[in-house]
């Protein structure tokens, strides 16, 4: 099984600023590796897959990076919306598909 | 409008065993692989099975091989998960969710999902 290590655990940015999410897996992933935004009391949402293509209607300001075994969701200036926790998932090998254990993005 | 709604979820005892439902609409059901994902309470996710569209290709997680069982039935354009053996540990919310391709594990929609609470 991969696993998927994400820091930090918690990230306290202001509004306004750039937040940098990394994940990295214990083996290759290729670049078989999505980002999901889950906030309180919802359903995660697909922001990220292939590693860096923005899935349907997510804002520019999402982008994602990296292959292999590092990955990185940047988010370039954050917004009141955007406070939420964020887990990465590699989907390369299955079963199991594997997700970090979450990234908390806090007001600072 | 793709729209996943689980049912099915509740108390029950350890031991014991739950169906869960999820009846999908707003796309083709028959072209997708289909997972359940899980989530303890102030937990992060943990996959716990999929199928592909047609049945083909079905996988587990570990900890819960041997006691959950997938399935799917496209003319009712729906997904279940049959558990038995319920432990404390399986209580979790259970996610519905689709993948964009016929087999593969990428999830591009969630429902809101069913609670299952494993409880003497």
């Amino acid at each position: 099984e991969i696993v998927m290590t994400q820091s930090p655990a918690t990230l306290s940015v202001s509004p306004g600023e750039r937040a940098t999410l990394s994940c990295r897996a214990s083996q290759s992933v290729s670049s078989n590796l999505a980002w999901y935004q889950q906030k309180p009391g919802q359903a995660p949402r697909l922001l990220i897959y292939g590693a860096s293509t923005r899935a349907t209607g997510i804002p520019a300001r999402f982008s994602g990076s990296g292959s292999g075994t590092e990955f990185t969701l940047t988010i370039s200036s954050l917004q009141s919306e955007d406070f939420a926790v964020y887990y990465c998932q590699q989907y390369n090998n299955w079963p199991p598909p594997t997700f970090g254990q979450g990234t908390k993005v806090e007001i600072k | 409008e793709v729209q996943l709604v689980e049912s099915g979820g509740g108390l029950v005892q350890p031991g014991r065993s739950l169906r869960l439902s999820c009846a999908a609409s707003g796309f083709t059901f028959d072209d997708y692989a289909m997972h359940w994902v899980r989530q303890a309470p102030g937990k992060g996710l943990e996959w716990v099975s999929g199928i592909s569209w047609n049945s083909g290709s079905i996988g587990y997680a570990d900890s819960v091989k041997g006691r959950f069982t997938i399935s799917r039935d496209n003319a009712k354009n729906s997904l279940y998960l049959q558990m038995n053996s319920l432990r404390a540990e399986d209580t979790a919310l259970y996610y519905c969710a689709k993948s964009p391709g016929i087999v593969g594990a990428l999830i591009d929609y969630w429902g809101q999902g069913t609670l299952v609470t494993v409880s003497s």
